[in-house]
């Protein structure tokens, strides 16, 4: 089990360019995360997924697009970066069902992205 | 708009110490709130997940309380020790929203040999 894996571990964008981050998990939950950690402000949610299909807002949502076309794989797209996107980003991933509806997430390593 | 608030935000304590911090949340619509321990160069690991008022979890010498009605969690070390020393964030979620899962901005624990 390879848990929550994230691709790439560093980046250097040039503003205006455009990447995807991705994040892969194989333990078959159906919610996934993208939160990004900037120094002093913990974690903001960008956007989660409830199940494969179906993505919703998170709190910082803007210049940041996402899909859930399979369970596994839960990808962030920046169109046009901009320094104000230079950040860590976790993506974490739970399972839930209508008897354990308060299991933990479970964390990637981290995609640390640097907007110059 | 969620707030959740952690105090302090930074926390310098000698080993041997116990120490506790707090998790401030909304005490409407209250679904469960979560505790996760983050070391650095690491990811968050999870440490406890609360749902009911006045719950009580303990894990070695780490311990959580909640009260849902007032909006606070405190987490406790009992006797820190330097691998103590981590960020400590909690997670809101509340019973309006499917998915949503919003955290503090953490306390930051250095335990001193």
């Amino acid at each position: 089990n390879a848990g929550v894996t994230q691709t790439p571990k560093f980046r250097i964008l040039k503003i205006g360019q455009s990447m995807t981050l991705q994040c892969a998990q194989d333990m078959n939950h159906n919610y996934m995360y993208w939160y990004r950690q900037d120094p002093g402000m913990g974690l903001k949610l960008i956007y989660y997924s409830v199940g494969a299909g179906i993505t919703d807002k998170g709190e910082v949502p803007n210049g940041y697009n996402v899909s859930r076309s399979t369970t596994e794989d839960f990808p962030l797209r920046l169109e046009l970066a901009a320094p104000s996107q230079t950040s860590v980003y976790f993506c974490a991933s739970s399972y839930r069902s209508r008897d354990n509806q308060n299991s933990p997430l479970h964390f990637g390593n981290g995609t640390r992205l640097t907007v110059t | 708009i969620l707030n959740v608030e952690q105090s302090p935000q930074s926390l310098h304590v000698q080993e041997g110490d116990s120490t506790n911090f707090t998790c401030s949340f909304p005490s409407s619509n209250f679904y469960a709130l979560h505790w996760y321990r983050w070391e650095t160069a690491k990811s968050p690991e999870a440490l406890f997940v609360m749902t009911l008022n006045g719950d009580e979890k303990k894990k070695g010498r780490i311990s959580a309380t909640l009260n849902t009605k007032e909006g606070y969690s405190y987490l406790y070390i009992k006797g820190s020790q330097p691998e103590d020393s981590a960020t400590y964030l909690c997670a809101f979620r509340g019973s309006s929203n499917t998915g949503k899962l919003i955290f503090g901005q953490g306390t930051t624990l250095q335990v001193k040999p």
